[in-house]
């Protein structure tokens, strides 16, 4: 069982290119959620989806889109990368239990970006 | 935004020591959760709790949701040299809504 998994695992990218993190999940989980995390800090949630076709902003969106076309995958999209989006960014997938989501996250293995 | 302090930052200890980190919040949640962070990986879910007073045990370590729903502690026994990592709180304050706080971490180091 795969579980969640995230490519690229590294990337470097120039001031001002845009690139797609992929993320892509066979547990048949409704909720997937990206985050960010900076050295030394907790993670940071970027966008989360609820279900295909729905997706809403976390805490820091900025420069940053999703789309949730399937279940399976949640795509997020840096149009014009920053020195700032330097960052380890963390795809993870819950399940819903009793008409809820239980909060209890899968996490892929990450994807390191620098932006030079 | 909601925001978890969690303390202590960091903690060297001796194997076989018992390690307690804690997170406090200004604002209630309805589910702790309790993770670990390997270097290069992402992080693992240890513990979930979900009623508040809940004291539940995953081999070594035990954590608690705190009556006022608005902290939690985590606690490791007879620390082993794997025990290293970085642990995190969470925060779910909305089981309809999807999302977690997490707390900044705890960095273990075990002295074999």
């Amino acid at each position: 069982n795969a579980g969640v998994t995230q490519t690229p695992k590294f990337r470097i990218l120039k001031i001002g290119q845009s690139m797609t993190l992929q993320c892509t999940q066979d547990m048949n989980h409704n909720y997937m959620y990206w985050y960010r995390q900076d050295p030394g800090m907790g993670l940071k949630l970027i966008y989360y989806s609820v279900g295909a076709g729905i997706t809403d902003k976390g805490e820091v969106p900025n420069g940053y889109n999703v789309s949730r076309s399937t279940t399976e995958d949640f795509p997020l999209r840096l149009e014009l990368a920053a020195p700032s989006q330097t960052s380890v960014y963390f795809c993870a997938s819950s399940y819903s239990q009793g008409g809820g989501d239980t909060g209890e996250l899968f996490f892929g293995e990450g994807s390191r970006l620098t932006v030079l | 935004g909601q925001q978890l302090n969690q303390s202590p930052q960091s903690m060297f200890i001796q194997e076989g020591e018992d390690v307690s980190m804690n997170c406090t919040s200004s604002s209630i949640f309805n589910t702790w959760l309790w993770y670990k962070q390997d270097p290069g990986e992402g992080p693992v879910l240890l513990i979930a709790l979900y009623k508040a007073g809940e004291l539940t045990s995953n081999g070594r370590l035990t954590a608690q949701f705190g009556i006022t729903r608005k902290d939690s502690f985590l606690n490791i026994s007879a620390s082993i040299p794997s025990d290293v990592g970085i642990y995190f709180c969470a925060g779910q304050a909305n089981t309809n809504a999807g999302k977690s706080t997490f707390g900044d971490g705890t960095t273990l180091t075990v002295k074999p």
